[in-house]
């Protein structure tokens, strides 16, 4: 099974601030299938970006994935109120599909 | 346009099963993988499986090997997943979502049901 370890676990910035989050995999994703989602609680998870650096329909452009491999970024340029959330990344290019642990980003 | 509309949420007695259902529609359902995903509360996304409604064929995650068991019905567009031998560890909000072709990922999810397991 693919490994999927993200940090930091917390990240406390303000609005306005820019934002990397990280992900390692134990072994290469196939066909850098990574993605990263969005969670707020009570919600299903938001697609952001699949295949490492496509934004999903409805994503905003200051969301940016990039990587490949085995380390992947999610990056937020500038944050806006709404962004602070939990964010995992999703191996989906080999069964079984894994998650990372998260990310929560917080409101400093 | 594509919704994934799941059943109620249900509590359930430890040793019981559940049966959970997840309504497609807006897309042409053989066409598409639909997978299960579950969160324990406070706790990461965990994949369960899959399965393919064009010919009803599975995999599941080996956690749950012979206790969970996917089907598809072609005539109302339906997903169904089945939990069997529940104990505390299995209260979770249980999702289900969309593969997309092409590698485009997950984009569209149920809204989720949520599975209590008490006595």
């Amino acid at each position: 099974d693919i490994l999927l370890t993200q940090s930091p676990g917390t990240l406390s910035l303000s609005p306005g601030e820019g934002a990397t989050l990280s992900c390692r995999a134990s072994q290469s994703v196939s066909s850098n299938y990574l993605a990263w989602f969005q969670q707020k609680v009570g919600q299903a998870p938001r697609l952001l970006i699949y295949g490492a650096s496509s934004r999903a329909t409805g994503t905003p452009d200051r969301f940016s994935g990039s990587g490949s491999g085995t380390d992947f970024t999610l990056t937020i340029s500038r944050l806006e109120p709404e962004d602070f959330a939990m964010y995992y990344c999703q191996q989906y290019g080999s069964s079984p599909y894994t998650f990372g642990q998260g990310t929560k980003l917080e409101i400093k | 346009q594509v919704q994934l509309v799941q059943s109620g949420a249900e509590v359930k007695e430890p040793g019981a099963s559940i049966k959970v259902s997840c309504k497609t529609s807006g897309f042409t359902f053989s066409a598409h993988y639909l997978h299960w995903v579950r969160q324990a509360p406070g706790q990461g996304l965990e994949w369960m499986g899959w399965i393919n409604p064009f010919n009803g064929g599975t995999r599941y995650a080996q956690k749950f090997h012979g206790r969970v068991t996917m089907t598809s019905d072609t005539s109302t567009t339906t997903v169904y997943m089945d939990l069997t031998s529940l104990t505390s560890d299995d209260t979770a909000l249980y999702f289900c979502a969309r593969e997309s072709n092409f590698g485009a990922g997950w984009f569209y999810w149920g809204q989720g049901t949520l599975v209590t397991v008490s006595s």
